[in-house]
């Protein structure tokens, strides 16, 4: 199985500063349709999982743009231009290029 | 409005069996591969089972293997989770998400407890 690795566990962020999340994947994720299936949820406290971002850089049309994604094969980014209140959570990538798609552990934003 | 209802959740005991439903609407579902994905009390999310638009083909995590069975019916814009055997292990929250590969919407979830 694909093993997908995030860092930081947890992100303490001041308000107004930006936040970077990584993730990295065991094997690389380029499907063989030519697209990159990684895509990032972020999970409020108390909430079901919402997609932020798809096929590595795609913005989800509900997302705010001080969220972004990057990156290719192994290596992926999730950036948070600004920190807002409402950005507390854990985040989560997920990999659905290879049976079975695997999620990161997370990493939790919380507000320093 | 894109809307993904998760139901069938309870308390049940080691050995039992439990069939979740989620009841879909909003959106042509006929046309959709949908997925289920699990999260243990206080722990990350796991993928569990995928099936595909017209229910030929399917796709499980191998903790569930042999033990679940992801279905659906078009007819009732409706997918399903038959589980059996079930253990502690399979406590969790379990959603229902729309799409396989880019997961777009997910429901509420529902909670299965699994204990004696």
């Amino acid at each position: 199985d694909v093993v997908m690795t995030q860092s930081p566990l947890s992100l303490p962020v001041t308000l107004g500063q930006p936040a970077s999340i990584s993730c990295r994947s065991s094997q690389s994720l380029v499907y063989s349709d030519g697209n990159t299936y990684l895509t990032w949820f972020q999970q409020r406290p108390g909430q079901s999982p919402r997609r932020l971002i798809y096929k590595v850089s795609a913005r989800d049309s509900g997302a705010p743009d001080r969220f972004s994604g990057s990156g290719s094969g192994t290596d992926f980014t999730l950036k948070i231009s600004r920190v807002e209140a409402e950005d507390v959570g854990i985040y989560y990538c997920m990999q659905a290029t290879h049976w079975p798609f695997t999620f990161g552990g997370g990493t939790k934003v919380e507000i320093k | 409005e894109v809307q993904l209802v998760e139901s069938g959740g309870g308390l049940v005991q080691p050995g039992e069996s439990l069939r979740l439903s989620c009841a879909a609407s909003g959106f042509t579902f006929r046309s959709y591969w949908m997925s289920w994905v699990r999260q243990a009390p206080a722990k990350g999310l796991e993928w569990v089972a995928t099936i595909k638009p017209d229910g030929s083909q399917m796709f499980y995590v191998d903790s569930v293997k042999g033990r679940f069975t992801i279905s659906r019916d078009n007819a009732k814009n409706s997918l399903y989770l038959q589980m059996s055997s079930l253990t502690a292990e399979d406590t969790a929250i379990y959603y229902c998400a729309r799409e396989a590969r880019i997961s777009d919407y997910w429901g509420q979830g529902t909670l299965i407890t699994v204990s004696s």
